[in-house]
């Protein structure tokens, strides 16, 4: 079974600018969630989607949203780009119909904002 | 404020031996805890789980404990490998609907051969 795939790898972009992710679940798994990993910070949640609905929200501000698809497939979007956005940003998946459940993760995409 | 901590940016163990990391947690909330494992330019695996109802979960050389009254948890990994040499997330979940895990900063650990 395919893992969780993400697009692009590496993104760069300067402050100001706007950049979509895109993450493609296990197939199956209907949750997808996006989170975001910088030095010393550990992950931070971001967002759960589930049959194509926000399920749960980070404390992120409206500057990032995200959609989810008919077929799971989900984006993230980030719009006016600061600088402090730079990181590595990771996609889970998991089944979804159960409360904690593990989550599978992509190998996620290297924002980089000049 | 971090609601999940691991205090301990670092670790160094010789091949062999125990790998004891530690994570610690504020919100008493949390009632579901994972450990995943993350190598360079990789995403984040899974490695155990333990719900707030156990005290203890084992899955081969991994064993993770759970301290519900210090709010503490740790993974013992027994005997070290050096393909252990990685960064170790605790994480941490209240009981709600759906997928909200709450991170630590994570701890690195290296297995010297």
């Amino acid at each position: 079974k395919a893992g969780v795939t993400q697009t692009p790898r590496y993104l760069i972009k300067t402050r100001g600018q706007q950049v979509t992710l895109s993450c493609s679940p296990i197939s199956g798994h209907r949750s997808v969630s996006w989170y975001q990993q910088t030095p010393g910070q550990g992950l931070q949640f971001l967002f759960e989607y589930f049959s194509e609905t926000q399920r749960n929200k980070g404390n992120f501000p409206g500057r990032f949203s995200g959609r989810q698809f008919s077929n799971s497939r989900s984006e993230m979007n980030v719009s006016t780009l600061e600088l402090g956005d730079s990181a590595l940003y990771l996609c889970a998946s998991s089944v979804g119909e159960a409360t904690n459940e593990k989550l599978f993760f992509g190998s996620g995409t290297q924002l980089s904002v000049l | 404020d971090q609601q999940v901590k691991q205090n301990s940016p670092s670790l160094s163990v010789q091949e062999g031996r125990i790998s004891i990391l530690n994570c610690d947690y504020t919100n008493s909330m949390f009632d579901y805890f994972l450990w995943y494992k993350k190598y360079p330019a990789e995403g984040p695996t899974f490695l155990i789980s333990i719900s707030s109802i156990k005290d203890k979960n084992e899955d081969g050389r991994f064993t993770v404990f759970l301290n519900k009254s210090a709010k503490h948890l740790s993974l013992h990994i027994v005997p070290s490998q050096p393909g252990d040499s990685a960064v170790y997330f605790c994480a941490a979940s209240p009981l709600l609907y759906g997928q909200n895990f709450v991170f630590g900063p994570g701890t690195r650990l290296s297995v010297l051969p």
